[in-house]
């Protein structure tokens, strides 16, 4: 099972907004409405940001949006902070009752 | 509060055993699925196995497939993670998790661990 193909970096500059690709297959991210975003800051363990694709779990600001098109899986965060600089991870249910997750992320916040 | 904290971690030669174990608090363990995702130094995450809130049902990654087994104590609120002829490329961070709700099997992992450190070489 391969993992979901994510960019390595992506930055941004404070309010700005970034979007962060996640490709998969049909077998996966194509298949299901079961992508999930997690975000990971240095020696933490990772925090669930979006579920369902673009649904918020309670306490995640509704700058962070979820989104899925065709075999693609987005992560778009809004008005860019210096706390959202992280790794963040992609997940996808897959046809195998298996999960997989992406390569991860890095933001930098200029 | 809902707690995880996993315990089991250490030093094992290429080949060797290891045998993991995550305390469940705050939540009633039995109605929720669980997994165990690791990430090794430097690296990603990577899902190993998951299980029914029952234990009936396992699932596994290929990688580890045959060589680790899940399993569940609902009577402890303890969630294992037996690990047999480990290799080089199972040293990582080991988090246990649990799903949102009690409906759902393998995803989202809302609740993570801190995660226990296994290093496996000679």
């Amino acid at each position: 099972q391969s993992a979901l193909t994510q960019p390595a970096s992506v930055s941004g500059s404070p309010g700005q907004s970034i979007t962060i690709s996640c490709t998969g297959t049909s077998s996966d991210v194509g298949g299901y409405n079961y992508v999930s975003w997690y975000q990971q800051h240095p020696d933490k363990a990772p925090k669930l940001m979006i579920y369902g694709v673009s649904n918020r779990p309670s306490g995640v600001s509704n700058r962070f949006s979820g989104s899925k098109s065709g075999n693609t899986a987005s992560l778009t965060i809004s008005g860019l902070q210096a706390e959202d600089e992280a790794d963040y991870y992609c997940s996808s249910y897959t046809s195998r009752n298996t999960l997989v997750f992406g390569g991860g992320t890095r933001v930098t916040v200029l | 509060e809902v707690h995880l904290l996993e315990s089991g971690g250490g030093l094992v030669q290429p080949g060797g055993s290891l045998r993991l174990s995550c305390a469940a608090s705050g939540f009633t363990f039995s109605t929720y699925a669980m997994s165990w995702v690791r990430q090794a130094p430097g690296k990603g995450l990577e899902w190993v196995s998951g299980i029914s809130g029952s234990g009936t049902g396992t699932y596994y990654a290929d990688s580890v497939k045959g060589r680790f087994t899940i399993s569940r104590d609902n009577s402890k609120n303890t969630l294992s993670l037996q690990m047999n002829s480990l290799r080089a490329e199972d040293t990582a961070v080991y988090y246990c998790a649990k799903v949102s709700e009690s409906y759902q099997l393998l995803t989202p992992l809302k609740v993570w661990g801190q995660g226990t450190l296994v290093t496996v070489s000679s």
